[in-house]
C-alpha cells in the first residue's frame, strides 16, 4: 500500500483565498484524522472521522475551517478565507478498526501570504 | 484528561554516543504509549509502541523505550546513535477507550560527527 497520500505537498496562497487540502487514507482504514503542526502549538488534532462520519471537530479553530469525507477513500480540509496565521503543516492520518496507532501522510505545508 | 510532557526540546549528541529522550504523561486510566519520529520535511512514522505486556519495547533500528507506570514515564533510549538518527521525536499517549492521540511538544535530536 502506498500509505496515506496527501496533496498538494506545498501550497502558497494569498490571504483571503480558499484553500483545499486533500487526503487519501490507507485502503481499509475506517478512522481518519486531520492534524495541524506549528512551532508554537505543536501537533493539534483538528477533526476525527470514523466510517466517514465526523465524530469530533472540537479542534477546528473556527468557522473558516471545514472538513468533509464523502467516501472511505477521500477527505478534504478547506479553509475559506485563509489568513496568514493558518500557515502550518497539515497532516492527515488514518487508522484501521481496533488499531491503536495512526499512520501519517507526508503533510501539506501551507503558506498564506 | 491527559497530557504529555517531553522534558527536552533539543538534544545535541555526538555520533556513537548514547541518547535518552524523556517523556512523562498524566492519565488516570490505562494508556497506550507511542514514540513517533519525524525526519525533515517528512510525516510522522511510528518508531515503537507499548500496548501491554513487557514494559520494555524495542524498535528495529536500535531504539528502546520502557514503560514505568509508577513514574508515568516512557523514556526513549538508544545506546549508540548515527547521523541518520537526526530527527524530531514525539511521544504520544492514547487512553485505552479513546481514539485521540495526544502528542508531546517534540524533542529535536541533532547527531554530530
Amino acid at each position: 500500500d502506498a500509505g496515506v497520500i496527501q496533496s498538494p505537498r506545498h501550497e502558497v496562497t494569498e490571504m483571503g483565498q480558499e484553500v483545499t487540502l486533500r487526503c487519501k487514507p490507507i485502503s481499509g482504514h475506517n478512522s481518519l484524522f486531520w492534524y495541524r503542526q506549528t512551532m508554537m502549538r505543536g501537533l493539534e488534532l483538528l477533526i476525527y472521522f470514523n466510517n466517514n462520519v465526523p465524530i469530533d471537530d472540537s479542534g477546528m479553530p473556527e468557522d473558516r475551517f471545514s472538513a468533509k469525507m464523502p467516501n472511505a477513500s477521500f477527505s478534504t480540509l478547506k479553509i475559506q478565507p485563509s489568513e496568514p496565521r493558518d500557515s502550518a503543516v497539515y497532516f492527515c492520518a488514518s487508522s484501521p478498526q481496533g488499531h491503536t496507532e495512526a499512520f501519517f501522510g507526508q503533510g501539506t505545508r501551507l503558506t498564506v501570504v | 484528561a491527559q497530557s504529555v510532557t517531553q522534558l527536552d526540546s533539543q538534544v545535541p549528541v555526538f555520533e556513537e554516543a548514547p541518547v535518552e529522550l524523556r517523556c512523562n504523561y498524566s492519565s488516570s486510566v490505562s494508556v497506550y504509549l507511542f514514540w513517533y519520529v519525524q525526519y525533515p520535511n517528512q510525516g510522522l512514522q511510528l518508531l515503537l509502541k507499548y500496548l501491554s505486556g513487557s514494559t520494555l519495547v524495542e524498535s528495529i533500528n536500535g531504539f528502546e523505550a520502557e514503560f514505568n507506570k509508577s513514574q508515568t514515564s516512557f523514556h526513549l533510549r538508544k545506546p549508540s546513535v548515527h547521523i541518520s538518527d537526526t530527527a524530531e521525536y514525539f511521544c504520544a499517549v492514547r487512553r485505552g477507550n479513546d481514539y485521540k492521540l495526544s502528542f508531546g511538544a517534540g524533542t529535536t535530536v541533532t547527531v554530530r560527527a
